[in-house]
């Protein structure tokens, strides 16, 4: 299909590994993307990994990229109830002159405390 | 701080009326956008700009109408063409034009209908 898809909801345990996955449509894209929403509020930008990568660490985030399956997960270790948000994945696809976004239907990660 | 401004945060529409909800940006970016989300969906495209005085249709253009006569300033308005206009409605901005990096995005603005 066309749709980025993504799980509509995750519950973890505080201090427990948070992984959130995403199945893209677009083996062409240059980056892909991991945006954080919070209540009321516009996307975050969270990290993003270049489409030659498998792996991009930063601090409690990891990205992983199997470009193979087209599948794009983001790891949270040590999950907070700061990190209670929701979680899109995005692809890039060229349309009429210029490189979009195109999001996934957000995962809604709950920490239980 | 440079960044990009929705106003207002929240916003009301009666039936047959135009509503404009404005977005500025103060990052120099070349290309903006308008996305709508709605509940337990992604954000979908509604125009996108990539340089001053063009702008393009995204998915769902319908009912909605665009300008882009500064650099800095992108306004959507919301026509009483759009019969399901409640939503939540966010702007972003690129810096590269043809865009191929992150997109930076405003708080949103909250339409509903009275």
């Amino acid at each position: 299909g066309e749709d980025v898809e993504q799980s509509l909801f995750l519950s973890v345990r505080e201090g427990d590994s948070s992984v959130i996955n995403c199945t893209y449509t677009d083996s062409s894209s240059t980056y892909l993307y991991w945006y954080k929403q919070e209540p009321g509020a516009g996307l975050q930008l969270l990290t993003y990994i270049f489409s030659n990568m498998d792996m991009k660490q930063d601090q409690r985030l990891t990205v992983l990229l199997n470009k193979k399956d087209k599948h794009l997960s983001l790891r949270i270790a040590d999950t907070q109830t700061g990190d209670s948000a929701i979680y899109f994945c995005a692809e890039t696809r060229w349309q009429t002159g210029a490189n979009n976004l195109f999001f996934g239907t957000g995962t809604r990660l709950t920490v239980i405390p | 701080d440079g960044g990009i401004t929705q106003s207002p945060k929240y916003l009301f529409r009666k039936e047959g009326q135009n509503v404009t909800l404005s977005c500025e940006q103060n990052l120099n970016h070349d290309a903006m956008y308008w996305y709508r989300q709605d509940p337990g969906q992604g954000l979908r495209l509604i125009y996108y700009s990539q340089i001053v005085n063009d702008f393009q249709k995204g998915d769902i253009a319908e009912g909605y109408s665009v300008s882009r006569e500064k650099k800095e300033s992108f306004p959507l308005t919301v026509t009483s063409a759009q019969k399901n206009p409640t939503a939540f409605y966010l702007c972003a901005s690129i810096g590269d034009r043809g865009g191929d990096g992150p997109q930076h995005f405003g708080d949103g603005t909250r339409l509903s209908i009275l």
